[in-house]
Formats: C-alpha cells, sequence, structure tokens
C-alpha cells in the first residue's frame, strides 16, 4: 500500500545550521512522482519541488536541496544556513500515476528555526 | 503555476448553521480537490470536484454535510452544513494542472473556520 512516512515530528535549530528533514515512501508503482510542500504559519500551502521517479539527479535551488534515493525510498530535503523565516511545517506527498492526481500526505515536520 | 483565492480566508460561526467557501482559479485546471486540516495534522482530502457533476467523495465525507459545485473549470464550491464543532478545521481547495506539464496541485491560501 501507498505511504509516506515523516519520522521527525519537530525540528528545533539555531538560525544558520543546516537541516535535512526525511521522507520515505511505500508505493507498488514504477511511475510516481513526490512533491514538498511548505505550510508557514499563514496556512497557505507553497509548492516546493516535484520530482517523477525517473529522474533520480538531486536538485538545488538556492539554500534549498533535495536528495531522492530509490534504493532507499527516500526524498529527502536539506536546508543550508537556515533562517528564521524557513520556520514552517513541511510536507511531502507522493502521487501515483493511476491515482486520479489525487495526493498521499506525510504527517509533516515542523521546522523550528531560532535567532 | 495556477494562482488560486479563497473566501472567506477565515469565519467564526455558530453551531448548526452552514458555510460556503469559494474557490477561484486564475486558469483552467484539470481537477480541483478539497481538503480539511485540522489543527496540528496533516491533509486529509474530502473530495474530489468534478466539473459538471456531482463530487467524487472519499471515506467518511458525505454529499448531505459537505456538498461541493463545480459549474466550470475555474470555479468551486465547498459548503460545511448543521456546523459542529468538531468541524472547526483549516479547509483548502486545489486545483491540478497537468496539461501544461507540471503535474502539481497548488493550493489556495485556505479558510480557518472556527464553529462554536
Amino acid at each position: 500500500a501507498q505511504k509516506v512516512t515523516q519520522a521527525q515530528t519537530e525540528i528545533s535549530v539555531v538560525e544558520k545550521e543546516d537541516v535535512t528533514l526525511d521522507c520515505v515512501y511505500e508505493t507498488r508503482d514504477t511511475t510516481y512522482y513526490l512533491f514538498w510542500y511548505k505550510q508557514p504559519p499563514s496556512g497557505e500551502l507553497v509548492f516546493l519541488i516535484r520530482r517523477n521517479s525517473f529522474d533520480e539527479q538531486n536538485e538545488i535551488s538556492g539554500r534549498y536541496s533535495w536528495n531522492f534515493q530509490k534504493s532507499t525510498s527516500s526524498f529527502n530535503f536539506t536546508i543550508t544556513a537556515s533562517q528564521v523565516v524557513d520556520s514552517a511545517v513541511y510536507f511531502c506527498a507522493l502521487s501515483e500515476l493511476d491515482s486520479n492526481y489525487q495526493l498521499i500526505w506525510g504527517a509533516g515536520t515542523k521546522l523550528i528555526i531560532k535567532p | 503555476s495556477a494562482v488560486i483565492s479563497q473566501k472567506p480566508s477565515r469565519d467564526i460561526c455558530q453551531r448548526g448553521t452552514s458555510l460556503t467557501i469559494q474557490c477561484q482559479v486564475d486558469s483552467q485546471v484539470t481537477m480541483m480537490f478539497w481538503y480539511r486540516q485540522q489543527p496540528g495534522q496533516s491533509l486529509t482530502l474530502i473530495a474530489t470536484a468534478n466539473q459538471g457533476s456531482e463530487a467524487t467523495y472519499e471515506s467518511g465525507f458525505v454529499i448531505d454535510k459537505f456538498p461541493i459545485s463545480r459549474p466550470n473549470l475555474t470555479f468551486s464550491t465547498l459548503t460545511v452544513s448543521n456546523m459542529s464543532p468538531e468541524d472547526s478545521s483549516i479547509y483548502l481547495c486545489s486545483g491540478y494542472q497537468g496539461a501544461d506539464g507540471t503535474d502539481t496541485q497548488y493550493f489556495g491560501p485556505g479558510t480557518r473556520l472556527t464553529v462554536l
């Protein structure tokens, strides 16, 4: 059965530290998409990245980077030199090819960046 | 990417009343979805809003409680009927864009509902 696990409920770091948010997924499909979304305290969900199952290249966008490893079914998210504005809940999600575009959500990781 | 707006952004309602939430997308999207997010929780899919036909509800959600309309490809409404304090949540709509290759759900800002 499909599932997304974000084992870290809450992470607290001091500003400028690097932090990695873990995401482990389960699926029987060979074609699927993985996503990360950010939900700041204001509540809106902000799309960060989509990765398809055939593209294992790591991605870097500014201070954000993503490590996709099919061998371990993981799609981890690293923030380098964290800032207070990075404080939010981060969700990892999975979409399978035949799922009518529905997303399977992880429980979310609350990230607190202390000044 | 699609830009999605929701109205109202928040509301405080009395038990037993109903509230209709509107969701407007700035471009045509293939699918629209409605979610509920209870405090401190992840997102739970309520239903898929189908254009011109009845919505497809997930287990645990029924049309009488959460009637949904989608009269065209850019607009949908969700009504929370006969509300109780347990309905206090954030309600989010999303639009899925696939035709442009993004294959991504974009979300509205959410509606924070408090039921007294």
